[in-house]
């Protein structure tokens, strides 16, 4: 079956501006998370979805970061403003449903350049 | 807050050699540990994932082991290939649905 898919796959962009980056999660996954990857370190978390509710948004830096989840399916992840320091993979993870197995599927990544 | 750490950064290695990865965490109170794997520009690939309660998994070459008392998972491949080449990340689940990632190490393993 279909894994968990991004769009795009690479964002150039001006500092200053406004992106969105969007997720795909497995069909039939409730649970979604973000993740960010900055060069040589491993993924940190961002915020996590139960269904269309954000239930843990600790990781997200400050106010320009945003996300939504509308359906409960499709998230985006919103950046206003962008600045250098934004640059980055952005990691999009679903798993079936929250429990101590709770396996989570990763996407292939947005790999975002603010210049 | 949770901190993990994985040794060693980098390791190359001749292909057919066994060899172990290693990753070492603060809190021992978790929920699952996860191994991944990464391709270059690549996004992550689950490998392996130990419950609290289990004391290893096996997946083809592969087997993990959890001590959850010390704090410590090894990665375990057997008769490593050139195609094993790639970053190995482990990450922990504790008391949030999030992981918490080590910075990987990275593997080359030559012909």
């Amino acid at each position: 079956g279909a894994g968990v898919s991004q769009t795009p796959s690479n964002k150039v962009t001006e500092k200053g501006k406004y992106v969105e980056l969007r997720c795909d999660p497995i069909s039939g996954h409730t649970a979604l998370y973000w993740y960010r990857q900055s060069l040589g370190q491993g993924p940190e978390f961002l915020i996590y979805f139960q269904g269309t509710g954000a239930a843990d948004d600790s990781g997200l830096p400050n106010d320009r970061f945003f996300a939504v989840r509308p359906e409960g399916s499709v998230s985006t992840l919103k950046i206003q403003r962008t600045e250098r320091g934004d640059s980055a993979v952005y990691l999009c993870a679903s798993s079936l449903f929250t429990s101590d197995y709770n396996e989570q599927f990763f996407g292939p990544g947005t790999r975002l350049t603010v210049l | 807050k949770q901190e993990v750490t994985q040794i060693p950064a980098a390791l190359s290695v001749p292909e057919g050699e066994n060899l172990v990865l290693n990753c070492s965490f603060t809190d021992s109170a978790i929920y699952n540990l996860q191994w991944f794997r990464q391709d270059p520009g690549k996004g992550l690939t689950s490998l392996l994932l130990i419950q609290s309660s289990q004391r290893e998994q096996t997946s083809g070459r592969l087997n993990a082991s959890l001590d959850k008392s010390s704090g410590r998972s090894t990665l375990y491949i057997a008769a490593s290939q050139p195609g094993d080449s790639a970053t190995y990340l482990c990450a922990v689940r504790g008391g949030s649905e999030k992981l918490v990632f080590g910075k990987g190490t990275k593997l080359t393993v030559n012909p």
